[in-house]
């Protein structure tokens, strides 16, 4: 069964703390992507990965940086909080070319 | 660059009624449609693609047409149930561009029993 795993579902930090997002596929998918998601402006797509070590920006990149180390794991980093960036983190992954998306359950990030 | 348009933004029906969400997009190279549901509290999951070689696809009560002359497309709930309540996003991609999707703002559907 298909499964993309975020290492927390709710997460409350401060403004300018250092804050790492997680995700996991088990379906050895080459794309990997981090969206935000906000009331009435739907899902943002923030950064993508093609493969390992590749990264492309996303229509809304600032004040986040990703990382991807190995293919099955793609991480958000917010590298100083800030508290416009409360807001629902969704991870996805697919096969590459196919289009068809699988979403991890999110985490809703709340700063303070 | 793509942009999708959904209305509309909450839809609220009577158990047993249809539903119909559209959607539009500007991009007439975009050849691939998914529509996902989203439940609370958890990630959005597909329900029903379309791609533009066809004009109307059919799983169950659920079904999505595509007019590419117009740019637009439409879910088609029918015979609506209290589970069928959700948020709904469209969404528009080139097959082979890396499989960037750009999605609509959502609708959230309540079915009232």
């Amino acid at each position: 069964d298909v499964k993309v795993t975020q290492s927390s579902r709710y997460l409350v930090k401060r403004t300018g703390e250092k804050v790492f997002l997680e995700c996991v596929q088990d379906m050895d998918h080459e794309n990997m992507f981090w969206y935000r998601q906000d009331p009435g402006l739907g899902l943002r797509l923030i950064y993508f990965s093609y493969d390992v070590k590749m990264k492309e920006k996303g229509d809304i990149p600032e004040g986040y940086s990703v990382s991807r180390e190995k293919k099955e794991r793609f991480s958000l980093i917010l590298e100083s909080a800030s508290t416009n960036q409360t807001s629902m983190y969704l991870c996805a992954s697919d096969r590459g070319f196919t289009d068809t998306q699988y979403f991890g359950p999110g985490t809703r990030l709340t700063v303070l | 660059g793509e942009n999708v348009e959904q209305h509309p933004s909450t839809l609220s029906v009577q158990e047993g009624d249809s539903a119909v969400i559209k959607c539009t997009y500007s991009d007439s190279a975009s050849n691939y449609f998914p529509w996902y549901k989203q439940e609370l509290g958890k990630g959005p999951q597909l329900i029903i693609d379309i791609r533009s070689n066809v004009g109307e696809k059919k799983d169950q009560r659920i079904a999505v047409t595509l007019n590419k002359t117009a740019k637009h497309f439409s879910l088609h709930i029918t015979e609506t149930q209290p589970e069928d309540s959700a948020v709904y996003f469209c969404a528009a991609s080139k097959k082979g561009s890396q499989g960037n999707l750009i999605f609509g703002k959502g609708t959230k559907l309540s079915v009232k029993p």
